[in-house]
């Protein structure tokens, strides 16, 4: 069962533009982690960020997390074509290691 | 790339045929998990061992199993396939030294058709 739900599901966006994801999701969680994924190939991370943290800095992207909304969102600053892809959201709950996946957020970015 | 291999890239096969997928975590990672990508279910924990030892269980069926090795790689197997396993067959490792609050890494995935 998907714990995290991305918003938009599609997202179209001119290159050179920021694109911001979000993820909300139901229970307590360790922490949450995106990750990309280009056209059914393999799942690249791209940040984690845990339950004490609210904001997270990694070249382009920016991810914040609101635990008292049950919620994150990932921003993709001045995106480039090769930023087309799909992302997901995935936390972590309790002791127990798993990862569980939104169903994901299309991006397209526009030459 | 993340360190992470998996072996076959694609595997086409038959139904009530069983299959082998190999998965080999990043150097000094002891934990081991297993994802499965379908469009209808998404991506869906299947199960995580951790240093040879099985930790946790997610929606795996029964004719699914895994184990890992002394050497920490790891191999699920599938059988009497059914059309519905066709799939993306991920593995993902991390280090977890700490309960699971460690990035994990995934291979390329095994891409799975059942006829």
């Amino acid at each position: 069962s998907q714990q995290g739900e991305e918003d938009p599901q599609a997202l179209s966006i001119q290159e050179g533009e920021n694109a911001t994801m979000n993820c909300s999701y139901k229970t307590s969680i360790n922490n949450l982690q995106w990750y990309r994924q280009n056209s059914g190939r393999g799942l690249v991370h791209l940040i984690l960020i845990r339950s004490n943290e609210r904001e997270k800095h990694s070249g382009r992207l920016r991810v914040t997390l609101d635990t008292s909304k049950k919620s994150s969102s990932l921003l993709i600053t001045a995106s480039r074509a090769a930023d087309t892809a799909s992302y997901f959201c995935a936390t972590g709950t309790g002791a127990n290691s798993k990862l569980t996946f939104g169903k994901g957020i299309t991006l397209s970015v526009r030459p | 790339d993340s360190g992470v291999t998996q072996t076959p890239k694609h595997l086409i096969t038959a139904t009530g045929q069983r299959v082998t997928l190999r998965c080999s975590p990043r150097s000094g990672d002891l934990s081991v998990y297993w994802y499965q990508q379908s469009l209808d279910q998404g991506l869906q924990f299947l199960i995580q061992y951790y240093n040879g030892e099985e930790r946790a269980k997610g929606n795996i069926l029964e004719r699914f199993s895994a184990q890992q090795f002394p050497d920490l790689h790891s191999e699920l197997n599938l059988s009497s396939l059914e059309l519905g396993d066709s799939a993306l067959y991920f593995c993902a490792s991390s280090v977890d030294v700490s309960g699971g609050q460690e990035t994990q890494y995934f291979g390329p995935g095994t891409r799975l058709l059942v006829l």
